[in-house]
């Protein structure tokens, strides 16, 4: 299983707003930097918020992103049938196994 | 613009070797490192390793040992991840990604090649 954790699935109705729960530790998301990630059916990832609440340019504001303690969050209003897509966080783990990791990703359904 | 372009896909024997590649323009390719994820179908992103574009040095992560290596040419600004005796559970789609990293905890990756499929079937 991942080392970070994520709902595996969320869904609501076009123009709501959904928000994504990350979970992790003090060796990861308490002591570094989240960035999240939307892979859209078929595609590879795209950047969507990095130092966990920057966005790329592009990416429109209706993504924001947010940390405290050892959670992130990200949050998308104004849904669009467009936004339905997997979601991951992404953040540096410096424990034993030190490296880069991800959550286990989160699939949104728009309704 | 920025952007890895990947190499196509491959269908592989069980016991083979496979050489994806992951050619960079739009930036200087020694500037940043290049990591490598795998995602197996149906399944989420999993961390392979990077290798350092300036030393040439690469770092696997647990699980990507022995059979996974990645090596560079950086005259044509490309890199590479070679996989030896593939098993059926090596079948996933494999992306490059480009890391920027301010030091501090402040990385990210962008932006990621299009993904090559590697499948491996008798």
């Amino acid at each position: 299983q991942s080392v970070l954790t994520q709902p595996p699935s969320v869904s609501a109705a076009p123009g709501q707003k959904v928000t994504i729960s990350c979970s992790g530790s003090s060796s990861n998301i308490g002591n570094n930097y989240v960035s999240w990630y939307q892979q859209l059916p078929g595609t590879a990832p795209k950047l969507l918020i990095y130092e966990n609440n920057k966005r790329p340019s592009g990416i429109p504001d209706r993504f924001s992103g947010s940390k405290s303690g050892t959670s992130a969050t990200l949050g998308i209003t104004g849904l669009q049938t467009g936004d339905e897509a997997d979601y991951y966080c992404g953040t540096w783990d410096s424990s034993l196994s030190a490296g880069r990791v991800f959550g286990g990703g989160t699939k949104l359904t728009v309704l | 613009q920025v952007q890895l372009v990947q190499s196509g896909s491959e269908l592989k024997n069980p016991g083979a070797s496979v050489k994806v590649s992951c050619k960079a323009s739009g930036y200087t390719f020694t500037s940043y490192a290049m990591n490598w994820v795998r995602q197996a179908p149906g399944h989420g992103l999993e961390w392979m390793g990077w290798i350092n574009t300036n030393t040439g040095n690469p770092t696997y992560a647990q699980g990507f040992t022995g059979r996974f290596v990645f090596s560079l040419d950086t005259s044509v600004s490309t890199a590479y991840l070679q996989i030896s005796s593939l098993k059926a559970e090596d079948t996933a789609v494999y992306y490059c990604a480009r890391e920027v990293n301010y030091g501090s905890g402040r990385n990210w990756f962008d932006p990621w090649g299009q993904g090559t499929l590697v499948t491996v079937s008798s």
